[in-house]
């Protein structure tokens, strides 16, 4: 079965460089989730997307970006890129909101390592 | 401020046994919780859910129970497998999309 790919799997950038990550939910899914998990951390919702439109916001710093495409791809734009940055981001996807039929439970992707050197 | 809490960062157990994984959270208007399993190298993969209008929710060798009144809810594995050895997320929701998940705890089943 088709799942959640992120790409890349890993990425290494500078200080104050910018970078893309991008996410490609389950087929017929509408809703995608970027978090971040730092290490030894729970992960940390940052933004959701329903539908193309943003649906929630979480921890996400104004440096940070992102959007959902007519395909339902997300990307997430990172710029002015810090120390702290360096994390496991995920993405996931979901068919449907909490409440609907199918529950809204996530499916997350691999994840896109990035270290900011 | 950590809203959902795994207080157990690792957790042994024997091949055959049970093993329950804990969690708690804070904020009393969660009403939607799961489990996810976390391998090294991949994305979490979703285990089970309970809503909070039932207090168990069984699949397979899988039970989570919920307990609103503690803000309490437990993962049982039984029998436990060397193959469920992983790091368990517990994830919990307030009629939204957006999930707080706990720090995590790393089971390991010893063959």
């Amino acid at each position: 079965a088709a799942g959640v790919i992120q790409s890349p799997r890993h990425l290494i950038k500078e200080k104050r460089e910018t970078a893309t990550l991008k996410c490609y939910p389950i087929p017929r899914h509408d809703t995608v989730y970027w978090y971040q998990q730092g290490p030894g951390q729970d992960p940390q919702f940052l933004i959701s997307f329903y539908e193309k439109m943003q649906s929630d916001k979480g921890s996400i710093p104004d440096r940070f970006s992102a959007q959902q495409f007519s395909d339902y791809h997300s990307e997430l734009n990172m710029s002015s890129l810090e120390l702290g940055d360096s994390a496991l981001y995920f993405c996931a996807s979901s068919h449907g909101r909490l409440g609907s039929m199918t529950g809204g439970i996530q499916y997350f992707g691999a994840g896109t390592r990035l270290s900011v050197l | 401020d950590q809203q959902v809490k795994q207080n157990s960062p690792s957790l042994s157990v024997q091949e055959g046994r049970i093993s329950i994984l804990n969690c708690d959270y804070t904020n009393s208007m969660f009403d939607y919780f799961l489990w996810y399993k976390k391998y090294p190298a991949e994305g979490p993969t979703f285990l089970i859910s309970i809503s909070s209008i039932k207090d168990k929710n069984e699949d397979g060798r899988f039970t989570v129970f919920l307990n609103k009144s503690a803000k309490h809810l437990s993962l049982h594995i039984v029998p436990s497998q060397p193959g469920d050895s992983a790091v368990y997320f517990c994830a919990a929701s307030a009629t939204g999309n957006q999930f707080y998940f706990g720090t995590g705890t790393s089971l390991t089943v010893i063959p």
